[in-house]
This record gives C-alpha cells, sequence and structure tokens, in this order.
C-alpha cells in the first residue's frame, strides 16, 4: 500500500525567503506524486504532479518538486515567499496500477510573517 | 472557467436528520470521487464513480452513506441518519479519467456540522 509521510505540521517562513515542504513516500509501485494547495475554507487546488517523466516539476505560482527515489521524497519548494502563499498542503500519491485512489499525508500549514 | 460546484456550502442540522449534498462535476469529466475532510482522520476518500458508475465505496459507512450519480451532471451524497460525528467538510471532486496520473478537481466543500 502506499503512503505519504508529510514531515513537519507547521512551517514558518518571513516573506521573500525560502520555502521548503518535507514529503516522503512509500509505494510498492512506480508512484505518481502531487502537491495540491488549500487556502482557508476553499477546495484543494494542484500545484503540481510527477508522472514519471522529468523528476524536476515545476508547478503554478513558482513552486517546484523534485522527485528522489534513492531518498523517497518529494520535497516542495519555492525561491522566495509571497504572503498569499499561507495555506495548508498536501502530499499526494497515487497508484499507477489504474485506478486513481489518491492518498494524503496529513497536511502542512505554511505560516509566512511580513 | 469550468469548476466544480458543490451545495449546500454550509449545512446545520440535528443527529437522525437526512443530509443530502449535491456537487456538479466538470463538464465533459467522467470520474467523480467524494472525500470527507476532519481534524482528526485529515482527508478520505468516500467513494468513486467512473461514468457514472460507483468503483469504490469502500471507505463509506454503508449503514448510513450512499452516493449516487442519476446522471453525468449531478452526484449526490446522502447521510440518513446523520449523527454528531459526521461533521465534517464534504469535498466533491471530478476528472477525466485517465487513470492515475489524472488531475482532481476540487469542488469549494460543504461543511457539515450534526447538533
Amino acid at each position: 500500500a502506499q503512503s505519504v509521510t508529510q514531515l513537519d505540521s507547521h512551517v514558518s517562513v518571513s516573506e521573500g525567503t525560502p520555502v521548503l515542504l518535507r514529503c516522503n513516500y512509500s509505494s510498492s509501485y512506480s508512484p505518481s506524486l502531487f502537491w495540491y494547495v488549500q487556502h482557508p475554507n476553499k477546495g484543494l487546488q494542484l500545484l503540481l504532479k510527477y508522472t514519471s517523466a522529468a523528476t524536476l516539476v515545476k508547478g503554478i505560482n513558482g513552486f517546484e518538486a523534485e522527485f528522489k527515489k534513492s531518498e523517497t521524497s518529494f520535497h516542495l519548494t519555492k525561491p522566495s515567499a509571497h504572503m498569499s502563499d499561507a495555506a495548508e498542503y498536501f502530499c499526494v500519491v497515487s497508484d499507477q496500477r489504474g485506478f486513481q485512489k489518491l492518498v494524503f499525508g496529513t497536511g502542512t500549514r505554511l505560516l509566512v510573517s511580513p | 472557467d469550468a469548476r466544480v460546484t458543490q451545495t449546500p456550502r454550509h449545512k446545520v442540522t440535528e443527529m437522525g436528520q437526512e443530509v443530502t449534498m449535491r456537487c456538479q462535476p466538470i463538464l465533459g469529466h467522467n470520474t467523480v470521487f467524494w472525500y470527507r475532510q476532519t481534524m482528526m482522520q485529515g482527508l478520505e476518500l468516500l467513494a468513486y464513480f467512473r461514468n457514472r458508475a460507483p468503483l469504490d465505496d469502500s471507505g463509506m459507512p454503508k449503514d448510513r452513506f450512499s452516493a449516487e450519480m442519476p446522471d453525468a451532471t449531478l452526484a449526490t451524497l446522502k447521510i440518513q441518519p446523520s449523527e454528531p460525528r459526521d461533521s465534517a467538510v464534504y469535498f466533491c471532486a471530478s476528472g477525466q479519467g485517465q487513470g492515475a496520473t489524472d488531475t482532481q478537481y476540487f469542488g469549494p466543500g460543504t461543511r457539515l456540522t450534526v447538533l
């Protein structure tokens, strides 16, 4: 069975500084990996996804993530945080065998201070 | 700008009452998912439809929950009778059915409070 572990429940950064949100995955098969963002009282929005093409994936709003098979990691980064990035971020894994059952991590709340 | 819509956005009801939540998937999408989000359990998949047929509802309490797709533009999730532990945000998502790499588009959710 596949799973993801988000290593930090909260991350605090200052505006303009880099963002790093950590995620490790476990999967018996070649995984598809996603990062979703949820702003307060909103639904989830896809930031980016890895589907076994390029290991460095670029997403919306300046975010990117690197798939590292040797480390079973898929960390999300952004060079410079904006106040509008404050939200909950979910790392998600999907089994590539067919039926897209998404397994969500517990989420990391990103706090951005002025 | 196509998006998934859900109604109602908020629902407060008393224990024992029936609750019906509705979802309109993005036109042309053939997969629909129902999720529940709570502080304790996080996001859990309740049910999954492809081409209106239920393919997986193993995450759903069978005795009180039911999910249907009367037509391609409407998915419903019913709880009867509702209980306080059902209080959560319920999300609907739709996709194009491209398999494990498909992007799921989420609606804004229905916040349910059962007193």
